[in-house]
Protein backbone atom coordinates (compact mmCIF):
# COMPACT_ATOMS: atom_id res chain seq x y z
CA UNK A 1 0.00 0.00 0.00
CA UNK A 2 1.52 3.30 -0.86
CA UNK A 3 1.50 5.56 2.05
CA UNK A 4 1.31 9.19 1.26
CA UNK A 5 2.92 11.65 3.78
CA UNK A 6 1.71 15.14 4.18
CA UNK A 7 4.00 18.13 5.43
CA UNK A 8 4.04 20.78 7.06
CA UNK A 9 0.82 19.46 9.26
CA UNK A 10 0.13 22.60 10.25
CA UNK A 11 1.17 26.43 8.63
CA UNK A 12 0.33 29.72 9.80
CA UNK A 13 0.38 32.63 7.74
CA UNK A 14 -1.23 36.08 7.02
CA UNK A 15 -3.38 36.46 4.36
CA UNK A 16 -1.37 37.53 0.76
CA UNK A 17 1.47 35.39 1.66
CA UNK A 18 2.23 32.34 -0.26
CA UNK A 19 1.99 28.64 1.07
CA UNK A 20 3.50 25.53 -0.23
CA UNK A 21 2.42 22.06 0.99
CA UNK A 22 4.37 19.04 0.85
CA UNK A 23 2.56 15.63 -0.67
CA UNK A 24 5.54 12.63 -0.48
CA UNK A 25 4.75 9.10 -1.72
CA UNK A 26 6.28 5.91 -0.24
CA UNK A 27 6.91 4.62 -3.92
CA UNK A 28 6.32 6.38 -7.38
CA UNK A 29 2.57 7.29 -8.57
CA UNK A 30 3.28 8.90 -11.67
CA UNK A 31 0.86 11.95 -11.46
CA UNK A 32 -2.02 10.31 -10.26
CA UNK A 33 -1.95 12.85 -7.73
CA UNK A 34 -4.78 15.18 -6.73
CA UNK A 35 -4.85 17.94 -4.28
CA UNK A 36 -8.60 18.59 -1.81
CA UNK A 37 -9.37 21.36 -0.17
CA UNK A 38 -11.97 20.94 2.98
CA UNK A 39 -13.48 23.80 4.94
CA UNK A 40 -15.38 22.95 8.38
CA UNK A 41 -18.37 21.25 7.91
CA UNK A 42 -18.01 21.10 4.60
CA UNK A 43 -17.52 18.51 1.76
CA UNK A 44 -14.19 18.47 -0.14
CA UNK A 45 -13.58 19.66 -2.91
CA UNK A 46 -11.19 18.64 -6.07
CA UNK A 47 -8.51 21.71 -6.37
CA UNK A 48 -5.50 19.96 -8.95
CA UNK A 49 -5.84 16.48 -10.73
CA UNK A 50 -2.87 14.67 -12.62
CA UNK A 51 -0.63 16.67 -9.83
CA UNK A 52 -0.62 20.26 -11.55
CA UNK A 53 -4.05 20.66 -13.67
CA UNK A 54 -6.38 22.93 -12.11
CA UNK A 55 -9.78 21.49 -11.69
CA UNK A 56 -12.78 23.78 -13.19
CA UNK A 57 -13.79 27.28 -11.39
CA UNK A 58 -10.32 26.75 -9.54
CA UNK A 59 -8.61 30.27 -8.96
CA UNK A 60 -5.63 30.65 -10.73
CA UNK A 61 -3.13 30.83 -7.22
CA UNK A 62 -3.45 27.53 -6.50
CA UNK A 63 -1.17 25.65 -8.42
CA UNK A 64 0.50 21.93 -8.28
CA UNK A 65 3.77 20.33 -9.09
CA UNK A 66 5.69 17.25 -9.07
CA UNK A 67 5.88 13.84 -10.22
CA UNK A 68 7.19 10.19 -8.99
CA UNK A 69 7.09 10.75 -4.97
CA UNK A 70 7.64 14.37 -4.87
CA UNK A 71 4.64 16.98 -5.08
CA UNK A 72 3.71 20.19 -3.99
CA UNK A 73 0.71 22.41 -3.80
CA UNK A 74 1.33 26.22 -3.57
CA UNK A 75 -1.20 29.25 -2.79
CA UNK A 76 0.20 32.38 -4.51
CA UNK A 77 -1.26 34.76 -2.17
CA UNK A 78 -3.19 33.37 0.51
CA UNK A 79 -7.22 34.78 0.53
CA UNK A 80 -9.02 34.88 3.54
CA UNK A 81 -11.19 31.85 2.44
CA UNK A 82 -8.03 29.66 1.48
CA UNK A 83 -7.78 29.00 5.29
CA UNK A 84 -8.48 25.36 5.20
CA UNK A 85 -6.97 21.76 5.71
CA UNK A 86 -5.30 20.70 2.26
CA UNK A 87 -5.21 16.95 1.77
CA UNK A 88 -3.66 14.88 -1.47
CA UNK A 89 -4.97 11.83 -2.94
CA UNK A 90 -3.11 9.21 -5.24
CA UNK A 91 -4.13 6.60 -7.31
CA UNK A 92 -2.06 3.73 -7.67
CA UNK A 93 -2.01 1.08 -10.79
CA UNK A 94 -0.82 -2.16 -8.75
CA UNK A 95 -2.45 -2.85 -6.42
CA UNK A 96 -5.28 -0.90 -7.87
CA UNK A 97 -6.81 1.66 -4.94
CA UNK A 98 -6.20 5.32 -3.41
CA UNK A 99 -4.78 6.81 0.02
CA UNK A 100 -5.13 10.04 1.26
CA UNK A 101 -2.51 12.23 2.95
CA UNK A 102 -3.12 13.14 6.75
CA UNK A 103 -3.80 16.63 5.58
CA UNK A 104 -2.12 20.09 6.16
CA UNK A 105 -4.38 22.81 7.81
CA UNK A 106 -3.42 26.37 6.72
CA UNK A 107 -4.52 28.60 9.55
CA UNK A 108 -4.84 32.56 9.83
CA UNK A 109 -1.26 33.74 11.49
CA UNK B 1 -24.02 14.13 -11.80
CA UNK B 2 -25.58 14.50 -8.50
CA UNK B 3 -25.19 11.87 -5.20
CA UNK B 4 -27.65 11.05 -2.15
CA UNK B 5 -25.88 9.07 0.62
CA UNK B 6 -29.01 6.63 2.68
CA UNK B 7 -28.95 4.04 5.59
CA UNK B 8 -29.61 4.45 9.29
CA UNK B 9 -27.39 6.73 10.90
CA UNK B 10 -26.70 3.98 14.00
CA UNK B 11 -25.41 0.70 14.18
CA UNK B 12 -24.71 -1.61 16.98
CA UNK B 13 -21.35 -2.85 17.58
CA UNK B 14 -20.89 -6.13 15.54
CA UNK B 15 -23.52 -5.60 13.29
CA UNK B 16 -23.65 -4.56 9.71
CA UNK B 17 -23.22 -1.09 8.44
CA UNK B 18 -25.17 -0.69 5.43
CA UNK B 19 -25.30 2.51 3.05
CA UNK B 20 -26.24 3.26 -0.27
CA UNK B 21 -25.32 6.35 -2.95
CA UNK B 22 -28.04 7.17 -5.58
CA UNK B 23 -27.03 9.00 -8.52
CA UNK B 24 -28.92 10.95 -10.20
CA UNK B 25 -29.07 13.95 -13.08
CA UNK B 26 -26.42 11.91 -15.05
CA UNK B 27 -24.88 8.41 -15.88
CA UNK B 28 -23.50 6.19 -13.95
CA UNK B 29 -22.34 4.21 -16.34
CA UNK B 30 -17.90 3.83 -16.90
CA UNK B 31 -17.25 5.35 -13.67
CA UNK B 32 -15.54 4.75 -10.43
CA UNK B 33 -17.85 4.77 -7.61
CA UNK B 34 -16.00 5.58 -4.40
CA UNK B 35 -16.97 5.19 -0.58
CA UNK B 36 -14.88 7.87 1.36
CA UNK B 37 -15.00 8.14 5.58
CA UNK B 38 -14.26 10.93 8.09
CA UNK B 39 -14.19 10.17 11.17
CA UNK B 40 -15.49 13.16 13.76
CA UNK B 41 -12.56 15.61 13.77
CA UNK B 42 -10.05 13.42 11.50
CA UNK B 43 -8.91 13.13 7.79
CA UNK B 44 -10.23 11.29 4.95
CA UNK B 45 -9.98 7.52 5.00
CA UNK B 46 -10.47 6.01 1.32
CA UNK B 47 -12.83 2.89 1.61
CA UNK B 48 -13.20 1.35 -1.60
CA UNK B 49 -14.67 1.53 -4.96
CA UNK B 50 -16.39 -0.04 -7.69
CA UNK B 51 -16.18 0.24 -11.34
CA UNK B 52 -19.39 0.27 -13.78
CA UNK B 53 -18.68 -3.01 -14.65
CA UNK B 54 -18.48 -4.85 -11.20
CA UNK B 55 -15.08 -4.46 -10.43
CA UNK B 56 -14.14 -3.65 -6.94
CA UNK B 57 -11.07 -2.57 -4.96
CA UNK B 58 -10.52 -1.69 -1.21
CA UNK B 59 -8.55 -0.52 1.46
CA UNK B 60 -6.48 -2.83 3.01
CA UNK B 61 -6.90 -2.35 6.25
CA UNK B 62 -10.89 -2.51 5.33
CA UNK B 63 -11.08 -5.30 2.82
CA UNK B 64 -11.72 -7.83 5.17
CA UNK B 65 -15.20 -6.71 6.15
CA UNK B 66 -15.91 -4.20 3.23
CA UNK B 67 -18.27 -5.00 -0.03
CA UNK B 68 -19.25 -2.87 -2.38
CA UNK B 69 -22.08 -3.57 -5.44
CA UNK B 70 -23.36 -1.28 -7.94
CA UNK B 71 -26.58 -1.87 -9.41
CA UNK B 72 -26.71 0.45 -12.73
CA UNK B 73 -30.36 -0.59 -13.91
CA UNK B 74 -31.40 1.54 -10.44
CA UNK B 75 -28.25 3.91 -10.69
CA UNK B 76 -27.13 3.51 -7.16
CA UNK B 77 -24.11 1.52 -5.41
CA UNK B 78 -23.62 0.51 -1.83
CA UNK B 79 -21.49 -0.18 0.83
CA UNK B 80 -21.46 -2.88 3.47
CA UNK B 81 -19.38 -3.15 6.39
CA UNK B 82 -19.39 -6.09 8.62
CA UNK B 83 -18.71 -6.06 12.24
CA UNK B 84 -18.43 -2.62 13.19
CA UNK B 85 -17.14 -0.93 16.30
CA UNK B 86 -16.70 2.53 17.78
CA UNK B 87 -13.40 3.38 15.62
CA UNK B 88 -16.28 2.99 12.41
CA UNK B 89 -17.93 5.97 13.86
CA UNK B 90 -17.42 8.48 11.02
CA UNK B 91 -19.03 10.79 8.57
CA UNK B 92 -19.24 8.57 5.10
CA UNK B 93 -19.23 10.26 1.57
CA UNK B 94 -19.87 8.95 -1.80
CA UNK B 95 -18.19 9.93 -4.66
CA UNK B 96 -17.60 9.53 -8.42
CA UNK B 97 -13.78 9.59 -9.91
CA UNK B 98 -13.88 11.74 -13.00
CA UNK B 99 -10.54 10.91 -13.47
CA UNK B 100 -7.33 9.39 -11.70
CA UNK B 101 -7.57 10.56 -7.94
CA UNK B 102 -10.10 13.29 -8.98
CA UNK B 103 -12.80 13.02 -6.84
CA UNK B 104 -14.87 15.35 -9.22
CA UNK B 105 -18.87 14.85 -7.16
CA UNK B 106 -19.46 14.40 -3.65
CA UNK B 107 -22.31 13.27 -1.68
CA UNK B 108 -23.16 15.34 1.30
CA UNK B 109 -21.85 12.88 3.27
CA UNK B 110 -23.99 10.72 6.26
CA UNK B 111 -22.76 10.35 9.92
CA UNK B 112 -22.82 6.56 11.35
CA UNK B 113 -22.55 6.68 14.62
CA UNK B 114 -21.68 3.29 15.93
CA UNK B 115 -23.23 2.45 19.47
CA UNK B 116 -25.30 0.41 21.46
Amino acid sequence: EIVLTQSPATLSLSPGERASLSCRASQSVGSYLAWYQQKPGQVPRLLIYNASNPAPGIPARFSGSGSGTDFTLTISSLEPEDFAVYYCLQRSRWPPGLTFGGGSKVEIK
Amino acid sequence: VQLQESGPGLVKPSETLSLTCTVSAGSIGSYYWSWIRQPPGKGLEWIGYVHSSGSTSYSPSLKSRVTISIDTSRKHFSLRLRAVTAADTALYYCAREGGPAAFDDWGQGTLVTVSS
